[in-house]
């Protein structure tokens, strides 16, 4: 079985530009998760998904920031412009639906904001 | 607020010698607990987690972890260190009341290195 897939797994972009990052759950896990980690910081939460509907997003850190999640399957996570603060470790990761189980993680696309 | 605490930045131990990597949390609610690794450029991969029960839950690659609730720990273990365990290891929180989000708050992290 495929684990959860993100691309790319590096991006350089110049501030003010758009990233768009992407990420492939596991089959079946109506759970998605966008995290990051910024700085060699802890690991920050974005938003949540269950199938297509964002139910938590009170980890976004502003306006810039645009997740989707069409028909349930994939995800894209846009920063549009991109700030230097922007720069950091994206994980996706992706759960079954029940709240005790575990969540399983991408390897992160690495963001640099220049 | 939920939080989680890994006072260690980095833990030394050498081959062969057991190890141990704390961590605390606090939650409002009930928590269930879990422990990921990070390998170098690798993402996060699950090593176990605590749910209910048994105080003592046992996970991959030899390691477990205790949940002592009136210490509010969850500390990760392993009897004999392996040079190959070095990495990112990082203690994560979710709270288990109904309403609440799903979401994970992790620990800063801790580097574990095991020296041969």
């Amino acid at each position: 079985e495929a684990g959860v897939t993100q691309f790319p797994s590096h991006s350089v972009i110049e501030k003010g530009q758009t990233v768009t990052l992407r990420c492939d759950p596991i089959s079946g896990h109506d759970n998605l998760y966008w995290y990051r980690r910024v700085m060699g910081k802890e690991i920050k939460f974005l938003l949540h998904f269950v199938k297509e509907s964002k139910q938590d997003e009170s980890g976004m850190p502003n306006n810039r920031f645009l997740a989707e999640r069409t028909g349930g399957t994939y995800s894209t996570l846009k920063v549009q412009p991109a700030e230097l603060e922007d720069s950091g470790v994206y994980f996706c990761a992706s759960s079954q639906a029940q709240r005790r189980t575990e969540a399983f993680f991408g390897q992160g696309t690495r963001l640099t904001v220049v | 607020a939920q939080s989680v605490a890994q006072p260690e930045d980095q833990v030394n131990v050498a081959e062969g010698n057991p190890l141990t990597v704390k961590c605390t949390y606090s939650v409002s609610g009930n928590p269930y607990l879990f422990w990921y690794v990070q390998y170098p450029n690798r993402g996060l991969q699950f090593l176990l987690k605590y749910i209910t029960g048994d105080n003592l839950v046992k996970g991959s690659y030899g390691f477990e972890a205790e949940f002592n609730k009136s210490q509010t720990s969850f500390h990760l273990k392993k009897p004999s260190a392996l040079v190959s365990d070095s990495a990112l290891y990082f203690c994560a929180v979710r709270d288990v009341r109904g309403d609440s989000s799903y979401k994970l708050i992790f620990g800063s992290g801790t580097r574990l290195l095991v020296r041969p």
